[in-house]
């Protein structure tokens, strides 16, 4: 049982590319959320999905996509990476989106 | 408008003394709350939580204590340990809510020297 795993671990893009982050969970989880994490300003809710196909934006969204096709994947996806999307990104996971949540080690993304 | 609110950035406590971080929150809809470490270069991990029909939760050298009048929970951990050092988040939810997700705090970072 892995929990929630994410790749990469680390991640340097220029600006104007793009990638996708992996996000995978074995718990069966139906809730799965991505956050951005930045000095001084916590944990911001980025997009989440309560179930497969079911995808709805958090706080922070512009300039990320997602998809939830299976239960146990929630890629997030860079179009078109910014500066300003330098940051530490988790993934977590949970049987609901309002209780216990159990987050993945994240990646660290810096563009430049 | 920061539902969630840590007003302080960082706490430095003697091993062996007790922590006190706090917490404060301007929803009244929310019902649970949440309590989770961090330590650097790791993922969150859950620590404690509450349920709003309860004013104290304890685990171990663990506790939360919320008031509701008053909108504020707040985590002792006693005795402290180095072990403990960690950024602290707090995090509240609304149950069946429009917003079904956790909403944290900015996060609290505990230094418990020897």
């Amino acid at each position: 049982n892995a929990g929630v795993t994410q790749t990469p671990k680390f991640q340097v893009l220029k600006t104007g590319q793009s990638m996708t982050l992996q996000c995978a969970q074995d718990m069966n989880h139906e809730y799965m959320s991505w956050y951005r994490q930045d000095p001084g300003m916590g944990l911001r809710l980025i997009h989440y999905s309560v179930g497969a196909g079911i995808t709805d934006q958090g706080e922070v969204p512009n300039g990320y996509n997602v998809s939830r096709s299976t239960t146990e994947d929630f890629p997030l996806r860079l179009l078109s990476a910014a500066p300003s999307q330098t940051s530490v990104y988790f993934c977590a996971s949970s049987l609901t989106g309002d209780r216990e949540q159990y987050f993945g080690p994240g990646t660290r993304l810096t563009v430049t | 408008d920061q539902q969630v609110k840590q007003n302080s950035p960082s706490l430095s406590v003697q091993e062996g003394r007790i922590s006190i971080l706090n917490c404060d929150y301007t929803n009244s809809m929310f019902d649970y709350f949440l309590w989770y470490k961090k330590y650097p270069a790791e993922g969150p991990t859950f620590l404690i939580s509450i349920s709003s029909i309860k004013d104290k939760n304890e685990d171990g050298r663990f506790t939360v204590f919320l008031n509701k009048s008053a909108k504020h929970l707040s985590l002792h951990i006693v005795p402290s340990q180095p072990g403990d050092s960690a950024v602290y988040f707090c995090a509240a939810s609304e149950d069946g809510g429009s917003q079904g997700n956790l909403i944290f705090g900015k996060g609290t970072k505990l230094s418990v020297k020897p």
